[in-house]
């Protein structure tokens, strides 16, 4: 039982080029997350979905696009990467609407 | 305004002794209130949670306290040991909360000194 899974682990990229960072959860959860952590501010919320087909926008949404492909499923899309999106992301899942169960091990993106 | 205060921001504490770690938080509405635990180069891991109908609830060492009045909740472990080093951070919320209930605290680096 892998929990939520997050590829890739590390990645570099140069100003305005494009990713997708990939998470998959194999807890049959609802409810899915993309977070961004900065030192000194805490984890910030980028987008969520509360059900298959649905997505909301957190606090930090700019510069990034999501896709929740299934119930499984739920990708972050940089467009044209900046070096502010240089972070640490977590992706989590849950079984309802509250706050996240699990979380994944995070994907460490450096722009430069 | 800050939605989610949490405090202290780091705190070193002798094994044994009780670090006790505080979140205040504004949205009355909230009804679901947890504490993550983490450690460096993993995600966090949910701890430990609260309902506002319980003051306080105890899981191994972990214990939360909860002040509905005062908007607070509060951390409290008991004889700790080195291996609870980590940064630990409060989220209320709860499932009709939205954007809002899916807000962490800026986190707590806590140190247990052998």
């Amino acid at each position: 039982n892998a929990g939520v899974t997050q590829t890739p682990k590390f990645q570099v990229l140069k100003t305005g080029q494009s990713m997708t960072l990939q998470c998959a959860q194999d807890m049959n959860h609802n409810s899915m997350y993309w977070y961004r952590q900065d030192p000194g501010m805490g984890l910030r919320l980028i987008y969520y979905s509360a059900s298959e087909g649905t997505t909301d926008k957190g606090e930090v949404p700019n510069g990034y696009n999501v896709s929740r492909l299934n119930k499984r499923e739920f990708s972050l899309r940089l467009e044209s990467a900046a070096p502010s999106q240089t972070s640490v992301y977590f992706c989590a899942s849950s079984t309802g609407k509250e706050q996240p169960q699990h979380f994944g091990d995070g994907t460490r993106l450096s722009i430069l | 305004q800050q939605q989610v205060k949490q405090s202290p921001q780091s705190l070193i504490v002798q094994k044994g002794g009780i670090p006790i770690i505080n979140c205040a938080y504004e949205n009355t509405a909230f009804d679901y209130f947890p504490w993550y635990q983490q450690f460096p180069g993993k995600g966090p891991a949910l701890l430990i949670a609260i309902r506002p109908d319980v003051s306080e609830k105890k899981e191994g060492r972990f214990t939360i306290s909860f002040n509905k009045s005062a908007k607070q909740f509060s951390l409290h472990i008991m004889d700790s040991q080195p291996g609870d080093s980590a940064t630990y951070f409060c989220a209320p919320g709860g499932s009709g909360g939205g954007a809002d209930g899916l807000t962490f605290g800026k986190g707590t680096h806590l140190i247990i000194q052998p």
